[in-house]
């Protein structure tokens, strides 16, 4: 079973919408999540890391938050534009293993006119 | 700086030929990783350096799977023999320290296709 589970799979807004995407995780022990953007024929980009301390970060007109109790972990993108249709993804790095990653399946974004 | 970069960008094959993937990551990085991206499905970890340690190969999915990477430079990934399931994105991956204390850059990919 994957450790990391995102939702929805795809969602569509409208241009100036804002959406959020969640991500839970059951990888243990903890070491970080991250959220990458990964846009269509290219290799994904971080967009956050957060670590077990971290409620929340932003990064321009994204914003992910944290809760390491429950597990979960979202994704807020604030006044979509066009270019933030993508498939997102939640990473999450086990303590254990510094360098193996679990990766969620994504979700995929598109925004439109 | 470059990024990683990965070639060829395409590649189209027949069942049971050999292919062999090149990734070059960013200069410095001593960590490099390779991944797998089915249509629809989340990365696999296939294969991991570190410096000039042993690699660990425990995501391989087949002995007809094979990497191989040059001090802390160039990496290949050989697919022997082919087969249809072997169609998919797959990733390479650098980091300047191994990826739980450093971020990981990505290439763009190599997609591959066997008919």
């Amino acid at each position: 079973k994957n450790q990391v589970e995102q939702s929805p799979q795809s969602l569509i807004i409208l241009e100036g919408k804002n959406c959020t995407l969640q991500c839970n995780y059951t990888v243990s022990p903890f070491s970080n999540l991250r959220w990458y953007k990964q846009d269509t024929g290219r290799g994904p980009v971080s967009l956050t890391i957060m670590t077990f301390s971290e409620n929340t970060k932003s990064n321009g007109r994204y914003t992910a938050t944290l809760d390491a109790d429950t597990k979960q972990s979202s994704l807020h993108i604030t006044a979509s534009q066009l270019s933030d249709s993508a498939s997102y993804i939640c990473v999450v790095t086990n303590s254990n293993s510094g360098y193996a990653l679990n990766f969620g399946k994504g979700t995929s974004l598109l925004v439109t006119p | 700086g470059a990024g990683v970069s990965q070639s060829p960008s395409n590649k189209v094959t027949e069942k049971g030929k050999d292919v062999e993937l090149r990734c070059d990551p960013i200069s410095g990085h001593t960590a490099l990783y390779w991944y797998r991206q089915r249509l629809g499905q989340g990365l696999e970890f296939l294969i991991y350096f570190q410096g000039n340690s042993a690699p660990d190969k425990s995501g391989l999915p087949s002995d007809r799977f094979s990497a191989e990477r040059t001090g802390e430079s160039v990496s290949t990934l050989t697919i022997q023999r082919t087969q249809q399931e072997d169609s998919a994105v797959y990733l390479c991956a650098s980091s300047y320290l191994p990826s739980g204390r450093s971020e990981q850059y990505f290439g763009p990919g190599t997609r591959l296709t066997v008919t």
